[in-house]
């Protein structure tokens, strides 16, 4: 297996913009989790979905994040419209739901809004 | 709610000497305790676990982390330092028998091994 696989690795936008990052989790894990790292927060989960399914979005920060599961291989975190706040490193995880194991982690997009 | 504490941002050490990254956890129940490890650039990999049974976990390229429950600490420790070691290090807990319950991470200490 690849891992999880992230996309882009890099995305440098305009303040206003539209932004959509991507994640293909490992195939056969059911639960997807994205998370923010900053230097000044450190690392935050935003969402988590199992079975496709939205669990918890608290860690949202604003309405102008949505994140989308629309299959088992495929999800999405949206940024409308970014501002330069939204600069950061996001992350997403994958794992199988009740499992003792670990997280396996995509790569990250670095994200910068000017 | 659990919670997860990494006292020190920045440990530096001497190559060859041991080293310990320090983590500190607040839950009920025996927790689910991980360390985590991110080199620059990439995402957080994997390194060791304490779910049940023996308190010394060994995990991926030679650390070890030890669970003390009345001390409630999870630190991270190896014998002899590699400057290959510097990196990122996270901990993260998750109480028992809570399903998914997402791990929640602490701030992350930076390693820092000098030749």
């Amino acid at each position: 297996d690849a891992g999880v696989i992230q996309s882009p690795r890099h995305e440098v936008t305009e303040m206003g913009q539209e932004v959509t990052l991507r994640c293909k989790p490992i195939s056969g894990h059911n639960s997807l989790f994205w998370y923010r790292q900053t230097m000044m927060r450190g690392l935050e989960l935003l969402i988590y979905f199992n079975n496709n399914v939205p669990i918890d979005d608290s860690g949202m920060p604003e309405d102008r994040f949505s994140a989308k599961m629309p299959n088992a291989s495929f999800s999405t975190l949206k940024i409308q419209p970014s501002e330069p706040r939204d600069s950061a490193v996001y992350f997403c995880a994958s794992t199988l739901q009740g499992s003792l194991g670990g997280y396996t982690f995509g790569s990250g997009t670095r994200l910068t809004v000017v | 709610a659990q919670s997860v504490a990494q006292p020190e941002d920045q440990v530096n050490v001497a190559e060859g000497n041991p080293l310990t990254v320090k983590c500190t956890y607040s839950v009920s129940g025996n927790p689910y305790l991980f360390w985590y490890v991110q080199y620059p650039n990439r995402g957080l990999q994997f390194l060791l676990k304490y779910i049940t049974g023996d308190n010394l976990v060994k995990g991926s390229y030679g650390f070890e982390a030890e669970f003390n429950k009345s001390q409630t600490s999870f630190h991270l420790k190896k014998p002899s330092a590699l400057v290959s070691d510097s990196a990122l290090y996270f901990c993260a807990v998750r109480p028992p028998n809570s399903g998914n319950t997402p791990l929640v991470f602490g701030k992350g200490t930076r390693l820092s091994v000098i030749a």
